[in-house]
């Protein structure tokens, strides 16, 4: 079956540093990869995907690369902000399958200070 | 539009005690999905309905039943509460986007403990 290894947590970062959080999977096919954010006591929220080999994802700042060869599809961030202390999921979905079943990493902690 | 909403928030339930969780969304999907979330286990799909009329299980069925009311609900019952079952519960709901991909939305999920 499809599962994903995320970078262990918890990562604590000051406010405004470079941010990368490693995700490597295995699934069928050709997956689509998604990373989700869940903010405390809220359910999870899509942050961005990649749907084919060399997509890159963005949105609000985080990037993600679809690395076929290497099977990774690592978040990024430039400069982070408080804002952003959260707890992040890589995602991949297999291809071939009609519907949008998602294998879940375990989660990696972000806190930023100020 | 509400999104994926579901009820209850928070429930205290006795070893052997029975629920079920209820969710729905509005936005026409096709699939809908439960989950479980327990520290450093990430989620884990309990059972979910590719489409209306069938329900397949996850990763972790065991102690769960599902139903599939419409395209519009989806419920999680426990019939036998026990403290294993411990943990916050996440309803998602999917379909087919622009692009090509499957999106999961999530609703803000119930916060279970059995004692």
């Amino acid at each position: 079956g499809d599962s994903v290894t995320q970078m262990e947590g918890p990562v604590t970062l000051s406010e405004e540093a470079f941010l990368t959080i490693n995700c490597t999977y295995t699934a069928t096919g050709y997956p689509s990869l998604f990373w989700y954010v869940q903010y405390p006591g809220e359910g999870l929220q899509l942050l961005l995907k990649a749907t084919k080999a060399d997509d890159k994802g963005s949105n609000k700042g985080f990037e993600a690369t679809y690395r076929k060869e290497t099977t990774s599809f690592h978040l990024e961030k430039g400069s982070v902000q408080v804002s952003d202390s959260a707890v992040y999921f890589c995602a991949p979905r297999s291809g071939g399958t009609s519907y949008g079943k998602l294998t879940f990493g375990q989660g990696t902690i972000l806190t930023v200070h100020p | 539009n509400a999104g994926v909403t579901q009820t209850p928030k928070f429930q205290v339930l006795k070893t052997g005690q029975s629920m079920t969780l209820q969710c729905a969304q509005d936005m026409n999907h096709n699939s809908m999905y439960w989950y479980r979330q327990d520290p450093g286990m990430g989620l884990r799909l309990i059972y979910y309905s590719a489409s209306e009329g069938t329900t397949d299980k996850g990763e972790v069925p065991n102690g769960y039943n599902v139903s599939r009311l419409n395209k519009r609900e989806f419920s999680l019952r426990l019939e036998s509460a026990a403290p294993s079952q411990t943990s916050v519960y996440f309803c998602a709901s999917s379909e087919l986007s622009q692009g090509g991909s499957y999106e999961q939305y999530f609703g803000p999920g119930t916060r279970l403990t059995v004692t």
